[in-house]
């Protein structure tokens, strides 16, 4: 089936580890974004990705990286220098007109606890 | 910059009862409104998508309508059953195929 599938499903990072978020998507879509959701908050965004090998800061991009070496992945790691980090993180993807009306999906999430 | 605002936080209604949810927005200039659908724990599903230059979407019992000038956008939701209770979200599309969300409506149908 078509989608996108984000591993894993929870994490645990001890402080001052970098952990990576995995996202791929089967839908064929140029773009894809990482969001930040705090529990009773909306979605933050914190990378987004047009095209392969070229990204834009969000919203909230600070201790965080990303790459985009094919189409149909987009990592995001989640640095030591995130002093907050404990959120639940969505990857998403649509087609690249999006901003003329397609639809964005969504992944299952994955969330990142500190210990 | 955007900014979305949902009202009310949170909504409990007996089964059967139709419901709207409210979506506001401080800048018209969007390129579409779109609503989700987030249950407990897991990501988004896109219910309906209203480009600017609509005034509403139907799908099944739902229908959304837009109405830029007032910054403001609705979610009817018709016979609500059981299973629609979640966490519903608007959310506008701006320049740069972003996205700017508001923090939800947690609407609970109870049989």
């Amino acid at each position: 089936d078509g989608g996108i599938t984000q591993s894993p499903k929870y994490l645990f990072r001890k402080e001052g580890q970098n952990v990576t978020l995995s996202c791929e998507q089967n839908l064929n879509h140029d773009a894809m974004y990482w969001y930040r959701q705090d529990p009773g908050q909306g979605l933050r965004l914190i990378y987004y990705s047009q095209i392969v090998n070229d990204f834009q800061k969000g919203d909230i991009a600070e201790g965080y990286s990303v790459s985009r070496e094919k189409k149909e992945s987009f990592p995001l790691t989640v640095t030591s220098a995130q002093k907050n980090p404990t959120a639940f993180y969505l990857c998403a993807s649509s087609s690249i007109q999006m901003g003329s009306g397609n639809t964005i999906y969504f992944g299952e999430g994955s969330w990142l606890t500190v210990v | 910059k955007q900014e979305v605002t949902q009202i009310p936080a949170a909504l409990s209604v007996p089964e059967g009862e139709n419901l709207v949810l409210n979506c506001s927005f401080t800048d018209s200039a969007i390129y579409n409104l779109q609503w989700f659908r987030q249950d407990p724990g897991k990501g988004l599903t896109s219910l309906l998508l209203i480009q600017s230059s609509q005034r509403e979407q139907t799908s099944g019992r739902l229908n959304a309508s837009l109405d830029k000038s007032s910054g403001r956008s609705t979610l009817y939701i018709a016979a609500s059953q059981p299973g629609d209770s979640a966490t519903y979200l608007c959310a506008c599309g701006g320049s740069n195929y972003k996205l700017t969300f508001g923090k939800g409506t947690l609407l609970t149908v109870n049989p």
